[in-house]
């Protein structure tokens, strides 16, 4: 099955700075890459998502880019904000389900 | 829309004891899934379910069951509840298999 690797597990910016989570994934037939954001006690929300047919797509300060050859996509976050400050989720897409990297714990200091 | 709700919030159980978790989307998605969510380990799929009337195992699936009996609810029960089933479970649905899923808030669960 798929197996999706997260990088770093946490990670501390100053604000204003960028920050940059990566991911890897195993099955090439994957064609669907969502990246979630959780806060503290709340539910994970969809952030922004990208499909195997586009190489990057943007969202006011936050970016995915895919590389499908490497089989790897990263998100980047601009400007950052202390209310960025979460966990972040990457996701690679299967048949019948999305199979989940295990978070990255971003802290935005002011 | 309501989106994905679950039940209860919160719950306290005793070694050995029974409870059942209520799932509930009006979205009229055909996929359901269950995780559950432990410090360090991300979300561990339990089971889901690709429509009505169907089940399937998922990543830890041990301990647990599974109904959907109703497009629209998906329920996960603990027949004996155990110390090592303490953690915030999470609902989702989504349209298709590999497309967006949607989160319910959550249930914390403690096993005593």
């Amino acid at each position: 099955g798929e197996n999706v690797e997260q990088h770093p597990s946490t990670l501390s910016v100053q604000e204003g700075d960028s920050a940059v989570i990566k991911c890897t994934y195993s099955d090439s037939a994957s064609n669907y890459f969502p990246w979630y954001k959780q806060e503290l006690g709340k539910r994970p929300q969809l952030i922004i998502d990208i499909r195997s047919n586009v190489g990057e797509k943007k969202d006011q300060r936050i970016a995915v880019t895919l590389n499908k050859t490497a089989k790897h996509f990263s998100l980047h976050i601009t400007e950052t904000q202390p209310e960025d400050s979460a966990v972040y989720f990457c996701a690679a897409s299967g048949s019948y389900q999305l199979t989940f990297g295990k978070g990255t714990k971003l802290s935005v200091i002011p | 829309n309501a989106g994905v709700t679950q039940t209860p919030k919160f719950r306290v159980l005793k070694t050995g004891q029974s409870m059942t978790l209520l799932c509930a989307q009006d979205m009229n998605h055909e996929y359901m899934y269950w995780y559950r969510q432990d410090p360090g380990m991300g979300l561990r799929l339990i089971h889901y379910s690709v429509g009505e009337g169907t089940t399937a195992k998922g990543e830890v699936p041990d301990g647990y069951n599974v109904s959907r009996l109703k497009k629209q609810n998906f329920l996960l029960g603990l027949e004996s509840a155990a110390p090592s089933q303490t953690s915030v479970y999470f609902c989702a649905s989504s349209v298709d298999g590999g497309d967006t899923q949607y989160f319910g808030p959550g249930t914390r669960l403690t096993v005593l």
